[in-house]
């Protein structure tokens, strides 16, 4: 399967601490993107980053990307409260125009 | 979620009972997405379309049917046969058919059949 996995499953961290989340795919893609989800909600989406880059910065978001590895990272800085939700990674799937999404990883962020 | 009704928010029915979910759109996007999560997993693809009148079978589309007869619909109708419709269910959006879009996404209605 290409899903992506995310790793950690669970975080938990205090706020004002920097929080690392991993992603690992299998097969090649055109891009990767990272989205969020509140507890009971919809989708939001994060940053996307191409295949041809190797790190993206939005606010306090930062994503690398290794295709070689086959894996991304997204950092996000001095965490708040308000950060506390699941984040997925969703790759694009070769010849497809839909995505695959990933098993998340649930952050808590302690005040 | 601006722009994507999904409704209900929550839905109750009885083993046996086809439901239709609602998922409307006023962005003017041409794909539309149906997915399904389950507690503490991630999006599983149902159907998709990407141009009215044309959809696609996902992932897990046993069980499940859907139309595209307008841009702004995309009902996903869970029958009988699917044999554990208990879940959360999206739907999603995107400008195009690129993968290269992000996608949008609905509140969500979550389906509880007992």
């Amino acid at each position: 399967s290409q899903q992506g996995e995310e790793d950690p499953q669970a975080l938990s961290i205090q706020e004002g601490e920097n929080a690392t989340m991993n992603c690992s795919y299998k097969t090649s893609i055109n891009n990767l993107q990272w989205y969020r989800q509140n507890s009971g909600r919809g989708l939001v989406h994060l940053i996307l980053i191409r295949s041809n880059e190797r790190e993206k910065h939005s606010g306090r978001l930062r994503v690398t990307l290794d295709t070689s590895k086959k894996s991304s990272s997204l950092l996000i800085t001095a965490s708040r409260a308000a950060d506390t939700a699941s984040y997925f990674c969703a790759t694009d799937r070769s010849g497809a125009n839909n995505l695959f999404f990933g098993t998340g990883t649930r952050l808590t962020v302690i005040p | 979620d601006g722009g994507i009704t999904q409704s209900p928010k929550y839905l109750f029915r009885k083993e046996g009972q086809n439901v239709t979910l609602s998922c409307e759109q006023n962005l003017n996007h041409d794909a539309m997405y149906w997915y399904r999560q389950d507690p503490g997993q991630g999006l599983r693809l149902i159907y998709y379309s990407q141009i009215v009148n044309d959809f696609q079978k996902g992932d897990i589309a046993e069980g499940y049917s859907v139309s595209r007869e307008k841009k702004e619909s995309f009902p996903l109708t869970v029958t009988s046969a699917q044999k554990n419709p208990t879940a959360f269910y999206l739907c999603a959006t995107q400008p195009g058919s690129s993968s290269s879009y992000e996608q949008y996404f609905g509140p969500g209605t979550r389906l509880t059949v007992t």
